[in-house]
């Protein structure tokens, strides 16, 4: 069963405006960790955040900032003012305590394009 | 930061040859490493958990005799595409754990592209 789901494919938007992607997760777990990368075209994997399933504080760095919210299981993610170097394929992904500890389940991915 | 390198780059092979990945941790020890296999326009899946000096953990649906893993080193783990076919034509994406600690963040390579012909 998938055990994080984003549901946006792809978002289009111009160059300057906000951009925010939906993550839903499930686990049993209490202990888990919650992660956001970035993948441009060169494939090579960004990393963005880590996130403790005992910290539920937002954060914010940059123009990227997220929401965590354990009561609705979701970790979102907003670009502000979006750039054209912000198109890439964004991936959430979930790694749980009672599996084997660093093992990553990604979600299918948001294609980000940002246009001029 | 800490770097994983991988190598080669790019690959392109006849089929029914083998290919093998290493995946190296440069600036720190590994004790375990995954192999990630990533399809065009699909997402990365987990294809082993590679623990230095013992067997590979290998996810459901991965054929152990078809993908070999080894982790000789603690800074090296290879991943071998045996008799490659056109199928495994992928994106293979290693990642090493760093002192295997809670919570400590996984170091993604650049990726290997394989295209079996």
């Amino acid at each position: 069963a998938q055990k994080v789901t984003q549901a946006q494919t792809e978002i289009s938007v111009v160059e300057k405006e906000d951009v925010t992607l939906d993550c839903v997760y499930e686990t049993r777990d209490t202990t888990y960790y919650l992660f956001w990368y970035k993948q441009p075209p060169s494939g090579e994997l960004v990393f963005l955040i880590r996130r403790n399933s005992f910290d539920e504080q937002n954060e914010i760095s940059g123009r990227y900032s997220w929401n965590f919210q354990k009561s609705t299981s979701s970790f979102n993610f907003t670009i502000t003012a979006s750039q054209v170097v912000d198109s890439a394929v964004y991936f959430c992904a979930l790694s749980e305590a009672t599996d084997s500890w660093g093992k990553l389940q990604f979600g299918a991915g948001t294609q980000v394009v940002v246009t001029p | 930061g800490a770097v994983v390198s991988q190598h080669p780059s790019r690959v392109i092979c006849k089929s029914g040859t083998s290919v093998k990945i290493e995946c190296r941790s440069l600036d720190f020890q590994a004790t375990t490493m995954f192999w990630y296999r990533q399809f065009p326009k699909q997402s990365l899946m987990l294809m082993a958990t590679s623990n230095e000096g013992s067997k590979a953990t290998y996810e459901q649906g991965v054929e152990k005799d078809k993908f070999l893993i080894n982790h000789a080193s603690l800074t090296l783990s290879t991943l071998t595409v045996t008799s490659a076919h056109p199928e495994d034509s992928s994106f293979y994406i290693c990642s090493a754990l760093r002192g295997g600690t809670l919570g400590e963040t996984q170091y993604f390579g650049p990726g290997t592209r394989l295209l079996v012909l």
